[in-house]
């Protein structure tokens, strides 16, 4: 069982490229999370989907979106990137969301940047 | 708003030398509060979760504990490989608040 996966590992992209960033889990939770790690501010949420077809913002969602089509895939899509959003990008899933219980397990994380 | 923070911000203890790092929340109504170690260049893995004030949970070298407004964590006797910054999160009002972490370095 791989848990979580995600792709590419890391990118160097062009300001103003679309890109999207892949995330794929196989233990069928029914949660999953985006968030951005910055040297000096910690994890901030950026979306998140209860389940599959619904989704959410988090605490900096802006200049990113996303969908649940089905329970495995959660892809994050930056429409135009920005040097602002250079950034280490994980995915997470929990088995429901909203349960004192439910813990968080992470992907290996998407290093990119936006030049 | 919902605040997680953790203490100290960098930690550099001597191979053996117990230690504790502090996690306080401001959020209401606690609905469980998690431990995750983070190496360098991978993903958070999880520890701990506490769920009410007076549990406590061990695992090897580390052990949490939970009162009502802070959590600590306790290193006894650590190793170079319990060195990794240490984050600790809250369910609030988005599923999870995170601190900013504590990177521990363990030096033999």
């Amino acid at each position: 069982i791989a848990g979580i996966t995600q792709a590419p590992t890391s990118q160097i992209l062009a300001a103003g490229r679309r890109m999207t960033l892949r995330c794929t889990q196989d233990m069928r939770h029914n949660a999953m999370y985006w968030y951005r790690q910055d040297l000096g501010l910690g994890l901030r949420l950026i979306h998140y989907s209860n389940t599959a077809g619904t989704t959410g913002k988090g605490e900096v969602p802006d200049g990113y979106s996303v969908s649940r089509a089905n329970t495995d895939d959660f892809p994050l899509t930056l429409a135009s990137a920005v040097p602002s959003q250079t950034s280490v990008y994980f995915c997470a899933s929990s088995r429901t969301s909203g349960s004192v219980t439910d813990t968080q397990y992470f992907g290996p994380g998407t290093r990119l940047t936006v030049l | 708003e919902d605040q997680v923070t953790q203490s100290p911000e960098a930690l550099r203890l001597q191979e053996g030398e117990s230690s504790s790092l502090n996690c306080s929340y401001t959020v209401s109504g606690l609905r469980g509060l998690f431990w995750y170690r983070q190496d360098p260049g991978k993903g958070p893995e999880f520890l701990f979760t506490l769920y009410s004030a007076g549990e406590e949970k061990e695992k090897e070298r580390l052990k949490a504990t939970l009162t009502k407004k802070e959590s600590f964590l306790h290193i006894t006797a650590p190793k170079p490989e319990d060195s990794a910054t240490y984050l600790c999160a809250v369910p609030g009002n988005t599923p999870l608040v995170f601190g900013k972490g504590t990177r521990l370095s363990v030096i033999a």
